[in-house]
């Protein structure tokens, strides 16, 4: 079974604090993802990457950036935490081959 | 642009009634296209791709290009598929996904 973990389930940071997120995946995955889940907007992708140090921004990555130093692992960084940045954020990873991506369990982020 | 919609936010019926959840997605390549779902407390996960044309817990989906739908259906609910369930369109390209905003479905006993 493909294994998706993530550092934290819950963290509370104060605004302008920086923030680290990580995302560690064991089935050798080429690709990882980063998002955010919000009630009515869905998931929101943020950053992914393709291979190590390979990096693509997705639809909101303003305020935030990303690192990808070993396959299996993908931070995400919140330079600032601001409080517009309280939210669900998932990580995924996926194949080349079969395109479907395997979820982290999450990790709630609250900014105050 | 590249876009997912499903149109409820919420759907709520009874057990053992019927159930279509709806997606309409809007890409001018050849789609391939997913309904994920996520169990209260659960992580996201792949329910079922149009790819694999498989029944997955009763529920079905087929792609329909003239309408480019995939809705997601179950002839008869149960409990337990109270869940929030998302369509999304992959971009063969880059191996992104694109997600509709999710409709939350709610088995009334």
């Amino acid at each position: 079974d493909v294994k998706v973990t993530q550092s934290s389930r819950y963290l509370v940071k104060r605004t302008g604090e920086k923030v680290f997120l990580e995302c560690v995946q064991d089935m050798d995955h080429e690709n990882m993802f980063w998002y955010r889940q919000d009630p009515g907007l869905g998931l929101r992708l943020i950053y992914f990457s393709y291979d190590v140090k390979m990096k693509e921004k997705g639809d909101i990555p303003e305020g935030y950036s990303v690192s990808r130093e070993k396959k299996e692992r993908f931070s995400l960084i919140l330079e600032s935490a601001s409080t517009n940045q309280t939210s669900m954020y998932l990580c995924a990873s996926s194949d080349s081959i079969s395109e479907t991506q395997y979820f982290g369990p999450g990790t709630r982020l609250l900014v105050l | 642009a590249q876009r997912v919609t499903q149109p409820e936010k919420l759907l709520s019926v009874f057990k053992g009634a019927p159930v279509e959840l709806k997606c309409n997605y809007s890409y001018s390549g050849s789609p391939e296209l997913f309904w994920y779902v996520q169990y209260s407390r659960q992580r996201l996960q792949l329910l079922l791709r149009h790819i694999s044309r498989e029944s997955i817990k009763g529920f079905t989906a087929d792609l329909n290009k003239g309408e480019t739908s995939f809705h997601l259906k179950k002839p008869f609910a149960q409990e337990e598929d109270s869940a929030m369930y998302y369509c999304a369109l992959t971009l063969a390209s880059n191996y992104q996904l694109i997600w509709g905003a999710g409709t939350k479905l709610i088995i009334k006993p």
